[in-house]
């Protein structure tokens, strides 16, 4: 069975950096991309990045863009997310998901909550 | 990049109503579109991936259509467990993005 397990998120303030980490189990981990996804409190669903099975290709949301990095380490089965110069408007829970290319994200993770707040 | 409109952002339907929801593509996205129902508290639960394939236990009741521009997902007779909000999303290239999600509540 597939396990996501998001952690590593908290209060930060403005400015500040955070790092996510997503552990996965039940699957040939590098054989995936994977992705973080977020959602702001009592709103939609926004792709923030995915990273190839390699971990060679990144690929990024234009709010993130610059600031945000996604990292992973096959031996580790895990994905991360450096969050750098972070804003207000980054506050929001974060997933980590499976990626079945150009089909779907077919698996999910909980969630870790961002908050970035003074 | 492609932009997805998904209509109607909000429903009110009774249990036994069949209920579709429209999700539209700025362009052709081939097949490349899944959809996610998400309960309050809950990551997203994927039911339908590549615009058709309804996904292991999730019920016969949920259906998706359409390639290209527009794609419809269809429950044809809504259970009280099915009220949720919807959400379309493309993977046909980076960036990837989502549907404005249909909330579906009970009338």
């Amino acid at each position: 069975e597939v396990h996501l397990v998001e952690s590593g998120g908290g209060l930060v303030e403005p400015g500040g950096s955070l790092r996510l980490s997503c552990a996965a189990s039940g699957f040939t981990f590098s054989g995936h991309t994977m992705n973080w996804v977020r959602q702001a409190q009592g709103k939609g669903l926004e792709w923030v990045s995915s990273i190839g099975g390699s971990g060679i290709h990144t690929f990024y949301a234009d709010s993130v863009k610059g600031r945000f990095t996604m990292s992973r380490d096959n031996a580790e089965n895990s994905v991360y997310l450096q969050m750098n110069s972070l804003r207000a408007e980054d506050t929001a829970l974060y997933y980590c998901t499976r990626d079945i290319a150009y089909s779907s994200f077919d698996n999910w993770g909980q969630g870790t909550l961002v908050t970035v707040s003074s | 990049d492609i932009r997805l409109t998904q209509s109607p952002s909000f429903l009110s339907a009774s249990v036994g109503d069949r209920v579709t929801i429209t999700c539209r593509a700025s362009q052709g996205i081939s097949s490349h579109l899944a959809w996610y129902q998400q309960k309050p508290g809950k990551p997203p639960k994927l039911l339908i991936s590549s615009a058709s394939t309804l996904q292991s236990g999730v019920p016969s009741r949920f259906s998706g259509s359409g390639s290209g521009t527009e794609f419809t997902l269809t429950i044809s007779s809504l259970q009280p467990e099915d009220f949720a909000t919807y959400y379309c999303q493309h993977l046909h290239s980076y960036p990837l993005t989502f549907g404005g999600g249909t909330k579906v509540e009970i009338k």
